[in-house]
């Protein structure tokens, strides 16, 4: 069974800084890995896509990496703002049962 | 281009009422998803489907039904509806193979009562 796990769970950081949001996965049977953005009472945004054969992506100030031989993606966010504060979700599709199991999320707060 | 639409978006049955919630995707994905959101327990997945006519059980499938009788639609069904059952539902879409993002619904909010 894949488990998902994300840390920190909740962090908040002053505008502009550099941060990093982890997820760790159990099997490393994956299709591929996405990264989410969920915004209070609405529903999920997907912001990247990792390839099981990828290493990284990039899409503006974000920047997604994955690692499956430890198990290990990190969602890398440039010169954070206000409006970066949402719930960041990663999820894997695993190979053998086309499940997508996401992880539990990280919430961030991007302050002034 | 409507992407994945989930009917209704805001529900309250009382104990032991049924309902039935719609999932619609127009862009031919062949795999589905239910999953339930509450707070503290991230997404589980109810049952999902990996194509027209099967589907399967998921992380927490006691109490819903589903059927896939048309590639487009993903049906979850309450025959009998539990306070536990409060919570927002969300359904995605995923073409075969993973190449591209899944897709989410908006979330139908349920009150059971």
């Amino acid at each position: 069974k894949q488990e998902v796990t994300q840390i920190p769970a909740a962090l908040s950081v002053p505008e502009g800084e550099n941060l990093v949001l982890n997820c760790s996965f159990t099997d490393s049977a994956i299709y591929n890995l996405q990264w989410f953005r969920q915004d209070p009472g609405k529903g999920l945004t997907s912001l990247l896509l990792i390839q099981s054969s990828q290493r990284e992506q990039t899409s503006g100030r974000l920047n997604a990496s994955l690692d499956k031989s430890s198990g290990r993606s990190t969602l890398y966010i440039a010169a954070s703002q206000p409006g970066d504060s949402a719930t960041y979700l990663c999820a894997l599709l695993t190979g053998t049962a086309s499940k997508l199991t996401f992880g539990t999320g990280t919430r961030l707060q991007v302050t002034l | 281009n409507a992407g994945v639409t989930q009917t209704p978006k805001f529900r309250v049955l009382k104990t032991g009422q049924s309902m039935t919630l719609l999932c619609a995707q127009d862009m031919n994905h062949e795999y589905m998803y239910w999953y339930r959101q509450d707070p503290g327990m991230g997404l589980r997945l109810i049952h999902y489907s990996v194509g027209e006519g099967t589907t399967a059980k998921g992380e927490v499938p006691d109490g819903y039904n589903v059927s896939r009788l048309k590639k487009q639609n993903f049906l979850l069904g309450l025959e009998s509806a539990a306070p536990s059952q409060t919570s927002v539902y969300f359904c995605a879409s995923y073409r075969q193979g993973g190449w591209t993002e899944a897709f989410f619904g908006q979330g139908t909010r349920l009150t059971v009562v």
